[in-house]
């Protein structure tokens, strides 16, 4: 019963270092986002996949770069770190639009010095 | 483009009264609305949503939203508020009528305290 797994919780990175934080759901659902939350901005949306094989840009896509590795897997990159990708990444995925609601993983805490 | 207000940062409510989280949005046709509760340090969590039908929805907790079309609004509702119900509340919108109708756009969020 894992839902939406994240991983890792928590990264620090200096300016100009890359990673990739993984995201895995387990509910056969087609549709996958990532978002970033800051104080006073919500939950913006940097990318989101449709269905296997599919990537859209959201709000704030700058900086970032995405993969639908498979209908499970939606992993977010970054290539090259800045300070003002300071923030918390959630990623979640959609039921269907007959009982429809997003499952949310627990957030990356990501700090860039 | 579909965009979601959250007018209030903030709103205070003793315990045992009634409650409102207003929530305003935008779209180009139809919309799927959406409440969703944070509490700290936890991701996001479903409260209610809106699709079609009855302007009035019920979800869990004791949380009701009303639909208003001509208002453009869904503010979320409780009549008798507990110390528990202390989070933050993002509403969300999902535009059946755009381009990139699989789009999920959050408000701000309103942070929600109830005292004692």
């Amino acid at each position: 019963n894992a839902g939406v797994t994240q991983t890792p919780k928590f990264q620090v990175l200096k300016t100009g270092q890359s990673m990739t934080l993984q995201c895995a759901q387990d509910m056969n659902h087609n549709s996958m986002y990532w978002y970033r939350q800051d104080p006073g901005m919500g939950l913006r949306l940097i990318y989101y996949s449709a269905s296997e094989g599919t990537t859209d840009k959201g709000e704030v896509p700058n900086g970032y770069n995405v993969s639908r590795l498979n209908k499970r897997e939606f992993s977010l990159r970054l290539e090259s770190a800045a300070p003002s990708q300071t923030s918390v990444y959630f990623c979640a995925s959609r039921t269907g639009t007959t009982n429809e609601k997003l499952f949310f993983g627990s957030g990356t805490q990501l700090s860039v010095l | 483009a579909q965009s979601v207000a959250q007018p209030e940062d903030q709103v205070n409510v003793a315990e045992g009264n009634p409650l409102t989280v207003k929530c305003t949005y935008s779209v180009s046709g139809n919309p799927y609305l959406f409440w969703y509760v944070q509490y700290p340090n936890r991701g996001l969590q479903f409260l209610l949503k809106y699709i079609t039908g009855d302007n009035l929805v019920k979800g869990s907790y004791g949380f009701e939203a009303e639909f208003n079309k001509s208002q453009t609004s869904f503010h979320l509702k409780k009549p008798s508020a507990l110390v528990s119900d202390s989070a933050l509340y993002f509403c969300a919108v999902r535009d059946l009528g755009s381009g990139g109708y699989q789009k999920v756009t959050f408000g701000t969020g309103t942070k929600l305290q109830v005292i004692p």
